[in-house]
């Protein structure tokens, strides 16, 4: 079945670093990809989306490309803050599906030092 | 504003005691969710329902009951059959059925799980 694997975590870096954080794909489809965000006793929240090969989901200085070809959605920015401390969840929807089968990564822990 | 409300946030459970999550929502979503998350682990989806008064199994049902009486309502109630229900529990909802694969989903704010 349809599958997401993300980096081990706990991340740590220091203000201002560059993050990236890996996240590949095992779909029999043509899925949507996703990051969200969960901070401290929250729940989720969506941070970027694409929904076909090659389109790059951006927000909050957060970017990540469909790539179709080594079937991976790894997650980008270039300086990060404080306040992107939180876990993040890489996520497939199996066009065929719909958004009831969401499939989740197992999550990376962010923690930014000042 | 509207929302996802989810309560209790801290829940304790006796063995052998059912005890049942609440999620309101009041967003007008037709679709909502729920899932559990362990540490360390990703959403695993229990059950979901698409509109009123029907839903479906998601990928570990089995110890947990739900119903679907009212459109902002979609409670939650883990059962004595589910022997390791510590968990956290989310609840979250769409603005479509679901049929479409990029939509949004909406989150609460949990309700942590634990047996006494």
């Amino acid at each position: 079945g349809d599958s997401v694997t993300q980096m081990e975590g706990p991340v740590t870096l220091s203000e201002e670093a560059f993050l990236t954080i890996n996240c590949t794909y095992t779909a029999t489809g043509y899925p949507s990809l996703f990051w969200y965000v969960q901070y401290p006793g929250e729940g989720l929240q969506l941070l970027l989306k694409a929904t076909k090969a090659d389109d790059k989901g951006s927000n909050k200085g957060f970017e990540a490309t469909y790539r179709k070809e080594t079937t991976s959605f790894h997650l980008e920015k270039g300086s990060v803050q404080v306040s992107d401390s939180a876990v993040y969840f890489c996520a497939l929807s199996d066009r065929a599906q719909g958004a009831q089968k969401l499939v989740f990564g197992q999550g990376t822990r962010l923690t930014i030092n000042p | 504003d509207g929302g996802i409300t989810q309560s209790p946030k801290y829940l304790f459970r006796k063995e052998g005691q059912n005890v049942t999550l609440s999620c309101e929502q009041n967003l007008n979503h037709d679709a909502m969710y729920w899932y559990r998350q362990d540490p360390g682990q990703g959403l695993r989806l229990i059950y979901y329902s698409q509109i009123v008064n029907d839903f479906q199994k998601g990928d570990i049902a089995e110890g947990y009951s739900v119903s679907r009486e009212k459109k902002e309502s979609f409670p939650l109630t883990v059962t004595s059959a589910q022997k390791n229900p510590t968990a956290f529990y989310l609840c979250a909802s769409s603005i479509g059925t679901g049929g479409r694969s990029n939509e949004k989903l909406f989150f609460g704010s949990g309700t942590q799980l634990s047996v006494l």
